[in-house]
């Protein structure tokens, strides 16, 4: 069955670095999605993209974060300049339509350090 | 805005017993979707079962099954026979049907299972 594969499955970078996260999203799907989970709390919504471009973004989202997908597979989320929060498993999703269930990967555990 | 509340952080059951997982939200929309995931330990979440809001059949999925209350804003997961797979953690998702791009999530309930 196919798989939304998510790299590295875990990402250590210091504090003020640049990190990208990595994801191909299930090859037939049209809508990606990029899902965050601080330690001990909720998955949270961090920012959808459809047709090459964002549809929407949560407050967390700022001026930091920026999502691409640079060629017909991968859809990866980058961090300007991280800081201590942004420390968290980072989930990407796809689905094939706007309405239908949302498939995930296993998620990018990132440690800012 | 919306919000999803699992109450119980934790749970356990012996194996091929029962076990109800619960969950609760708070909308003032009348159609919108609701989901449990599954999300094995270092593995992605795995969609369990889904339920539209105007069904007021509720859904099943093998040894999965919901007990949707509309009026109550309840949607619990029953799992029956449960098996030593099924121990993971179980988030409740709420996404509404005007905006398909996100889903609010409730904090989770790691479900143990005792063989």
């Amino acid at each position: 069955e196919p798989e939304v594969t998510q790299t590295p499955s875990h990402q250590v970078t210091q504090m003020g670095q640049e990190v990208i996260l990595r994801c191909v999203p299930i090859s037939n799907h049209l809508y990606f999605y990029w899902y965050r989970q601080i330690l001990g709390q909720k998955v949270e919504f961090l920012v959808s993209f459809y047709n090459n471009e964002i549809s929407e973004k949560s407050e967390i989202f700022d001026d930091q974060f920026s999502v691409e997908r640079p060629d017909g597979s991968n859809f990866t989320l980058k961090i300007r300049s991280t800081k201590l929060e942004d420390s968290a498993m980072y989930f990407c999703a796809s689905s094939v339509g706007g309405n239908q269930p949302q498939h995930f990967g296993d998620g990018t555990r990132l440690s800012i350090l | 805005a919306q919000t999803v509340t699992q109450s119980q952080p934790e749970m356990s059951v012996q194996e091929a017993e029962t076990v109800t997982l619960s969950c609760t939200y708070d909308t003032s929309e009348s159609d919108y979707y609701l989901f449990w995931y599954k999300q094995p330990p270092s593995r992605q979440m795995i969609l369990v079962i889904r339920q539209e809001a105007y069904k007021q059949q509720n859904a099943t999925e093998n040894r999965f099954s919901v007990n949707f209350q509309k009026a109550a804003k309840s949607f619990s997961l029953k799992i029956s026979d449960s098996q030593l797979g099924d121990a993971a953690m179980y988030f409740c998702a709420y996404r509404t049907v005007y905006n398909f791009n996100k889903f609010y999530f409730g904090s989770g309930t790691k479900l143990n299972v005792k063989p």
